[in-house]
């Protein structure tokens, strides 16, 4: 099983400021089968991004992705006060899918 | 525009059989995987299973020997069952569309609880 671990666990900003989230896989993966989620507090998850870097419908392009082989990132160029919530990543490549711990994005 | 409904029991007690489906309306039905995963304090997110536009399924190893997936697409519908539940399956559990989930059901609260 692939074990996707994220860091920070938790990480403080200030709106307007940049966000870069980190996950790092145990074994290298192939970018096309990254994605990432916001999941807000009482909410499913919400896909943003997907194939490492691919924007899903309706998400701002101040979210970005990006990585290869076992690091890939998450970028929130300019935080905006929704974004101060949980992010996940995800694995699709290889059976079991998994998901990362999630990191908390908390205002500064 | 897409909708994942889902509902089934959400009290179970230990050694029962978890049930949920989720009805699929506003989109196509046959042409994408369908997926469940869950949420518990234990673990996080963690994938349990989908099912591809023909039926065949490919499970969690973790708990394979207990799911079930199935389909009617005729009604556009997808099932979960998970038997001999205990505890440690307590959880929220989600169906959605796809590996990378664009579309997800509002979430079961699913209690194990003798």
């Amino acid at each position: 099983e692939i074990v996707l671990t994220q860091s920070p666990g938790t990480l403080s900003l200030s709106p307007g400021e940049r966000a870069t989230l980190s996950c790092r896989a145990s074994q290298p993966l192939s970018s096309s089968y990254i994605a990432w989620y916001q999941q807000e507090p009482g909410q499913a998850p919400r896909l943003l991004v997907y194939g490492s870097s691919s924007r899903a419908t309706g998400i701002p392009d101040r979210f970005s992705g990006s990585g290869s082989g076992t690091d890939f990132t998450l970028t929130i160029s300019r935080l905006e006060p929704e974004d101060f919530v949980v992010y996940y990543c995800q694995q699709f490549g290889y059976s079991p899918y998994t998901f990362g711990q999630g990191t908390k994005l908390e205002i500064k | 525009q897409v909708l994942l409904k889902q509902w089934g029991a959400g009290l179970l007690k230990p050694s029962e059989t978890l049930s949920l489906t989720c009805a699929v309306s506003g989109g196509s039905f046959s042409v994408y995987y369908w997926t469940w995963i869950r949420q518990t304090p234990g673990k996080g997110l963690e994938w349990i299973g989908e099912i591809t536009q023909s039926g065949n399924t490919n499970k969690n190893p973790a708990l394979k020997r207990r799911v079930t997936i199935s389909m009617d697409t005729s009604n556009k519908q997808f099932s979960l069952q998970l038997s001999s539940v205990t505890v440690a399956d307590t959880g929220l559990y989600y169906c959605a569309r796809g590996g990378a989930s664009d579309q997800w059901g509002q979430g079961t609260l699913v209690t194990v609880s003798s």
